[in-house]
């Protein structure tokens, strides 16, 4: 029963390097959301993507590309990663107005 | 653009009730949740109610919303120190394919033994 699955848990990049941040959900869910969370903030999300084939921008989408590889996957990518985009990063999935389900997170910090 | 507002930290003695308040400005919103965070985890989701209720009970958990106000609440009954997380509001405005969540700050539970 492992629902959403994020990996890697913990990463440390320099500035500049790439990286991408991998989810996968078992639950044949449509919707797929990636959010970060920073201390005082909350959550705010990235990028979602309604079902396989589409992906739209959230409220902070600079600075990061998204791919929905198939309807169990959705990665996250930082092409050039710079130190503000330290965080953790959650994916979530959920199908139409139903809950969202959420991943353990993916704490990435960029020296 | 929507917001929601949290108080950033709740401190109570366990076995005290512990109510949790949340503002909000979407006048839409159609689903609102509470999701609780412990230490290094994930969210976990808690409870949700449809826009069209007034109170939901589950367990030591009810949620009070007042759509005149825009104000949701959640009160944990006996509250343990199984219970100190961080609980987070969000509201979402579900109008067709997705269900995007805008989310609160967050309220630190700190219980006290």
């Amino acid at each position: 029963n492992a629902g959403v699955t994020q990996t890697p848990k913990f990463q440390v990049l320099k500035t500049g390097q790439s990286m991408t941040l991998q989810c996968a959900q078992d639950m044949n869910h449509n919707s797929m959301y990636w959010y970060r969370q920073d201390p005082g903030m909350g959550l705010r999300l990235i990028y979602y993507s309604a079902s396989e084939g589409t992906t739209d921008k959230g409220e902070v989408p600079n600075g990061y590309n998204v791919s929905r590889l198939n309807k169990r996957e959705f990665s996250l990518r930082l092409e050039s990663a710079a130190p503000s985009q330290t965080s953790v990063y959650f994916c979530a999935s959920n199908e139409g107005p139903q809950p969202q389900h959420f991943g353990d997170g993916t704490r990435l910090s960029i020296l | 653009g929507e917001d929601v507002e949290q108080s950033l930290f709740l401190s109570v003695r366990e076995g005290d009730s512990s109510v949790i308040n949340c503002t909000y400005t979407d006048s839409s919103s159609t689903y609102l949740y509470w999701y609780k965070q412990e230490p290094g985890a994930g969210l976990q989701l808690l409870t949700y109610i449809f826009s069209n209720m007034d109170m939901k009970q589950d367990q030591r958990l009810t949620v009070l919303l007042n759509k005149k106000d825009k104000h949701l609440s959640l009160r944990i009954a006996d509250t343990q120190t199984g219970d100190s997380a961080i609980y987070f509001c969000a509201e979402s405005d579900y109008g067709g394919a997705t269900n995007k969540l805008i989310f609160g700050t967050g309220t630190l539970l700190a219980v006290q033994p």
